[in-house]
């Protein structure tokens, strides 16, 4: 079975400026969730989505919008970037409550 | 508002000792508890656990779980350099998120 896949691995950017991170569910999964982590500290939940709608959401300004496509991959947009944007960007995929399978990041660097 | 409590947040020790590994959490709607070892930047599972009292055993870890008293533990016994990591302690509530610990820094030294 294919594991989740995150493109890009880095990324720099402008602040104030627009990112797309990606992300391959890994087969056989449904749900997929996006998950901050800044250095130091724990992975903190963004938002799920569940079939192509959002399924929860965090403490995340409306900057961050997510979709899910058909085939259960997913995109996290970031609009207006900020210096504190800076970190590593996980998703992880899971099939309804079962355990979260994650990807090795995307480490997002506004400059 | 949900919360998660790991400690210690950073633990040296050398190769053979036993560590003991907390996790502390309040919540609504807990579901189950999972936690993963994190070495450079996926975090891979190690168990989930939803049943008090019951411990999981992988190996050198095991991990057990109160739901009454909130908390969780993970012991690895014989630890090895491979061992060091940041092990992350994560809650699963309501609608399927994880919240997660701050996260326990383990260094072996050889």
């Amino acid at each position: 079975e294919t594991g989740v896949t995150q493109s890009p691995t880095h990324l720099i950017k402008t602040r104030g400026q627009q990112v797309t991170l990606r992300c391959s569910s890994q087969s056989g999964h449904n749900t997929v969730s996006w998950y901050q982590q800044a250095l130091g500290q724990g992975p903190q939940f963004i938002f799920q989505y569940y079939r192509e709608e959002e399924n929860g959401r965090g403490n995340f300004p409306p900057r961050f919008s997510g979709l899910q496509f058909p085939n259960y991959s997913s995109e996290l947009n970031v609009n207006a970037l900020e210096l504190d944007d800076s970190a590593l960007y996980l998703c992880a995929s899971s099939l309804g409550a079962a355990r979260h399978t994650f990807g090795s990041g995307t480490r997002l660097t506004v400059v | 508002e949900d919360k998660v409590v790991q400690s210690p947040l950073s633990l040296v020790v050398h190769e053979g000792d036993t560590v003991t590994l907390n996790c502390s959490y309040e919540v609504t709607n807990f579901r189950s508890l999972l936690w993963y070892k994190q070495e450079k930047k996926a975090p891979t599972f190690l168990f989930m656990l939803t049943s008090s009292g019951i411990e999981k055993k992988s190996g050198r870890l095991s991990s057990i779980l109160d739901k009454k008293e909130l908390f969780s533990i993970l012991n690895i016994t014989a630890t090895q350099t491979g061992d060091s990591a940041i092990y992350l302690c994560a809650p699963q509530f309501g609608n399927e998120k994880l919240t997660f610990g701050t996260g326990t820094r383990l260094t072996i030294i050889p």
